[in-house]
């Protein structure tokens, strides 16, 4: 079975500033990999994937993040955030199979403040 | 494409009574599923189904939840005498299906027991 550890549950950043959102995944093999953003009584949105190929991923909205396989991570990154990124974080994970089922981190609450 | 459709987007029921939740998925998308959000539990894996037919209800509690899918264009989670510890946002979403992974969530139906 898969889990996801998302270690900081609440992170503040100022306008401008550059952020990373960190996530372990733990699975057998090679995973999807998955970052999704939750904004104030929506539903979860998808900023990016990772299916295979290059292990950075561009994303929406200027995010990325790395697959690194030998630390079992999957970081979020953005070089200069705004104050509309504020908002809950959610690493997932699934497995290489038909299922598509995701298992999702405990997510991480993200404010910018201005 | 108006995304995946939940209904009600909140609803109220006295202890005991029971509760319907409603999802239209992406038309063309082959898997539905259902989680459930809390603040102690996070996002939880309920229910899903692949060309209506259910597939892992792993998540379901064994008593009280049930979940439907009669065609390709909506399901149904259905609790039946709801309990406080019910209060919660359901979520439902939906994928192409066929190793494509990626989940497309509706915005969720706020439930809350009284």
């Amino acid at each position: 079975a898969q889990s996801v550890t998302q270690p900081d549950a609440r992170v503040t950043v100022s306008e401008g500033a550059s952020l990373q959102l960190r996530c372990k995944y733990s699975y057998s093999g090679t995973p999807y990999l998955f970052w999704y953003v939750q904004y104030p009584r929506q539903g979860l949105q998808l900023l990016l994937k990772y299916y295979s190929g290059d292990p950075v991923v561009q994303g929406v909205n200027g995010f990325e993040a790395e697959f690194i396989k030998s630390n079992s991570s999957f970081h979020l990154r953005k070089a200069s955030v705004h104050w509309s990124d504020s908002a809950v974080y959610f690493c997932a994970v699934s497995a290489r199979t038909n299922t598509g089922k995701l298992t999702f981190g405990d997510g991480t609450v993200l404010t910018v403040k201005p | 494409n108006a995304g995946v459709i939940q209904t009600p987007r909140h609803k109220v029921t006295g202890k005991g009574q029971e509760a319907t939740l409603w999802c239209e998925p992406i038309s063309g998308h082959s898997a539905v599923f259902w989680y459930r959000q809390t603040i102690v539990q996070g996002l939880e894996f309920l229910t899903y189904f692949r060309n209506q037919a259910p597939i892992d209800d792993s998540g379901m509690p064994k008593e009280r939840f049930s979940a439907q899918m009669p065609n390709q264009s909506h399901s149904t989670l259905k609790i039946q005498s709801t309990q406080p510890q019910d209060s919660a946002v359901y979520l439902c979403a939906s994928s192409l299906g066929g190793g494509e992974n990626t989940l497309y969530f509706g915005a969720g139906t706020r439930l809350s027991v009284l």
